[in-house]
């Protein structure tokens, strides 16, 4: 099945900063979207970003489908943005493939 | 609009039980899949209905099934309930694109 890795697997942050978060994928994907895990376990949908550009306040992503993967710009961070950070990838089947995920802590 | 509910939110069951997870998915969605997540494993995909019709299934035993009624809500069952199964269950509804996830239902095994 395809692989997805995401990195770094932790990031400490100083409020304010700013940080990338990647995703690459093992194959071409017609779905990828980036979630935000919450303290009480859910998946918050941050991005549907099968390709392009895409940009949500603080928050924006890129994907470059022909290189196979993801980039994740959190920009002048704040402590609410604690948490987990997953990609998730799907190939016309019906099912999503998560990364294992990047865990960022931001500290005032 | 509503979002996707998942019932109940937390569980504690017995080994060798069996228990049932429930998922309401955004109103007109048909599809419905559901995941397991634990922490030395992740997120691992378990299966998908769309009008009532399993289209995938992941690599679970048997012990997990699932059904998807007429009105798009959609259930899971797990038999024979194992220390390993305690895990976070997660339902999602999708629409034309993007998958929209429930709270899930924290499910511990004793």
């Amino acid at each position: 099945g395809i692989q997805v890795e995401q990195s770094p697997p932790d990031l400490i942050l100083q409020e304010g900063a700013n940080s990338t978060l990647r995703c690459n994928f093992s194959d071409s994907v017609n779905n990828l979207q980036w979630f935000h895990q919450n303290p009480w376990g859910q998946l918050i949908n941050l991005f549907y970003i099968p390709s392009g550009t895409k940009q949500n306040g603080r928050l924006s992503a890129t994907t470059v489908a022909t290189e196979r993967y993801s980039l994740l710009y959190i920009s002048s961070s704040q402590t609410t943005d604690s948490g987990v950070y997953f990609c998730a990838v799907e190939q016309y089947d019906y099912k999503l493939s998560f990364g294992a995920g990047t865990t960022v802590t931001v500290r005032a | 609009k509503a979002g996707v509910t998942q019932t109940p939110r937390y569980l504690i069951k017995t080994r060798g039980q069996q228990v049932t997870l429930s998922c309401s998915p955004i109103s007109g969605h048909r599809s419905v899949s559901w995941y397991q997540q634990t922490p030395g494993q992740g997120l691992q995909f378990l299966f998908e209905y769309f009008s009532e019709t399993q289209r995938n299934k992941g690599n679970f035993p048997g012990r997990f099934s699932g059904r998807q009624f007429s009105n798009s809500r959609s259930e899971m069952n797990v038999s024979t309930l194992e220390l390993g199964d305690s895990a976070l269950y997660l339902c999602a509804s999708q629409g034309e694109e993007d998958y929209t996830f429930g709270s899930g239902t924290r499910l511990t095994v004793v």
